[in-house]
């Protein structure tokens, strides 16, 4: 099955603790990106990678890290920095300027 | 300015009527956009994309963009209350990320 996969699908985290979520695609996309999504609210760009090894802060990068290793995987940290991140995050894939695939998500709640 | 804009709604609808979802966008170097459907709690799902200007159909979904207007929209004929959801446009081009707007919530009155 092709796809794109993110886990865990629910995440709790303690004040201070970093954790990393998964995101895995076997689609052969280039980018991948993360979204963040409160309640309510739209889509906002943390990070996205067009290629391994170079990835471009987006709109809320602080508080957030990721690497790109392998074209498969883009795992995103939520360090101790960000202060307020209860939110649904979003991992996308696409080609270049192409129509982006979504995984299931992951809800991060901090306990 | 939001590089994407659209009407957050809710609009509401009449089951059977067409609903008309619109969409803005703010840099001319964009050259594709998208229409995504999302549920509440569920991910963003694809429904139509549209690189030129004028009309794509797709069974009962229409995209329509205008570049000189910086302008894109999306028709949904013969609504059922199935198409409630938040309706995100979405743009790329050259080296920039896909950018979302803030979605427009669709209300279908059975």
């Amino acid at each position: 099955d092709g796809g794109i996969t993110q886990s865990p699908k629910y995440l709790f985290r303690k004040e201070g603790q970093n954790v990393t979520l998964s995101c895995e695609q076997n689609l052969n996309h280039d980018a991948m990106y993360w979204y963040r999504q409160d309640p309510g609210q739209g889509l906002r760009l943390i990070y996205y990678s067009q290629i391994v090894n170079d990835f471009q802060k987006g709109d809320i990068a602080e508080g957030y890290s990721v690497s790109r290793e392998k074209k498969e995987s883009f795992p995103l940290t939520v360090t101790s920095a960000q202060k307020n991140p209860t939110a649904f995050y979003l991992c996308a894939s696409s080609i270049l300027q192409g129509e982006a695939f979504f995984g299931q998500g992951t809800r991060l709640t901090v306990v | 300015q939001k590089e994407v804009e659209q009407n957050s709604g809710p609009l509401s609808v009449p089951e059977g009527a067409i609903a008309s979802l619109n969409c803005t966008y703010s840099d001319r170097g964009s050259q594709s956009f998208f229409w995504y459907r999302q549920y509440s709690g569920k991910s963003p799902e694809l429904i139509m994309f549209i690189y030129s200007n004028g009309d794509k159909e797709d069974g009962r979904f229409t995209a329509q963009l205008n570049k000189a207007s910086q302008y894109v929209s999306l028709l949904i004929r013969d609504s059922q209350p199935s198409d409630s959801a938040t309706y995100l446009c979405a743009s790329a081009g050259g080296r920039r990320a896909l950018t979302f707007g803030s979605g427009t919530r669709l209300q279908v009155q059975p």
